[in-house]
């Protein structure tokens, strides 16, 4: 979905690296979500936020931070890369407004290495 | 905790063949239910939703579903799929008032032309 971006879309980093990877949102959505996909597990939530002042854990957060800059942008750090941070990263948006029925919205991903 | 499942890793199906993937989730209360796909290379993009009513609703590309409630399930459905419908499909659950949406593990759809 153009209207949702990630930076950078392919990264290869090494063991111990600090990483960051960004999204955007054009689509004036309040609620962000990090994911990583990894093969055979579907996608599992990382982070997400519901506000700029509201952060919150999702089930597999350990090893990750993030920053909610502003309504459009949601970042997410891997403070020392480690090799089984290796994945796909997706950012959603939805949109509080219809709560309870919040389809999200996925960027293209971030497909990152730790070698 | 809540869970969705789904029990085909990877479907290999010949073009025109008709193809039913399998969803079902363990929540009891009032949910919404999804489906995604993931063509090569690409990212998720939804391919249909139900919120209420009709338990069977159509989406994009010829695709349907059809929520079961007694069986807690959420079938896909295509009559007669095609080789461009090679991806990878996500069926996902949110229990109504909740913005935690939880994935299946997915099921790679290959079709042979």
């Amino acid at each position: 979905d153009a209207d949702v971006t990630q930076t950078p879309r392919n990264r290869i980093t090494k063991t111990g690296k600090r990483i960051m990877l960004e999204c955007s949102q054009t689509k004036g959505h309040d609620r962000m979500y990090w994911y990583r996909q990894d093969p055979g597990l579907g996608l599992r939530l990382i982070y997400y936020s519901f506000d700029v002042k509201d952060i919150n854990k999702g089930e597999i957060s350990d090893g990750y931070s993030v920053s909610r800059q502003a309504q459009a942008k949601f970042s997410l750090s891997l403070e020392s890369a480690i090799p089984n941070q290796t994945a796909l990263y997706f950012c959603a948006t939805s949109d509080s407004l219809r709560d309870g029925y919040n389809e999200q919205f996925f960027g293209p991903g971030t497909r990152l290495t730790v070698l | 905790a809540q869970s969705v499942s789904q029990h085909n890793h990877h479907v290999i199906l010949s073009e025109a063949a008709s193809l039913e993937l399998g969803c079902n989730y363990s929540y009891g209360g009032t949910v919404n239910l999804f489906w995604y796909v993931q063509y090569p290379g690409q990212h998720l993009q939804l391919l249909l939703k139900y919120f209420s009513g009709d338990p069977l609703v159509k989406g994009i590309k010829g695709f349907e579903a059809e929520f079961i409630k007694s069986k807690f399930s959420f079938n896909l459905r295509k009559p007669s799929v095609q080789w461009s419908d090679t991806a990878e499909y996500f069926c996902a659950v949110l229990r109504r008032g909740s913005s935690k949406i939880i994935f299946g593990s997915g099921t790679r759809l290959s079709i042979r032309p």
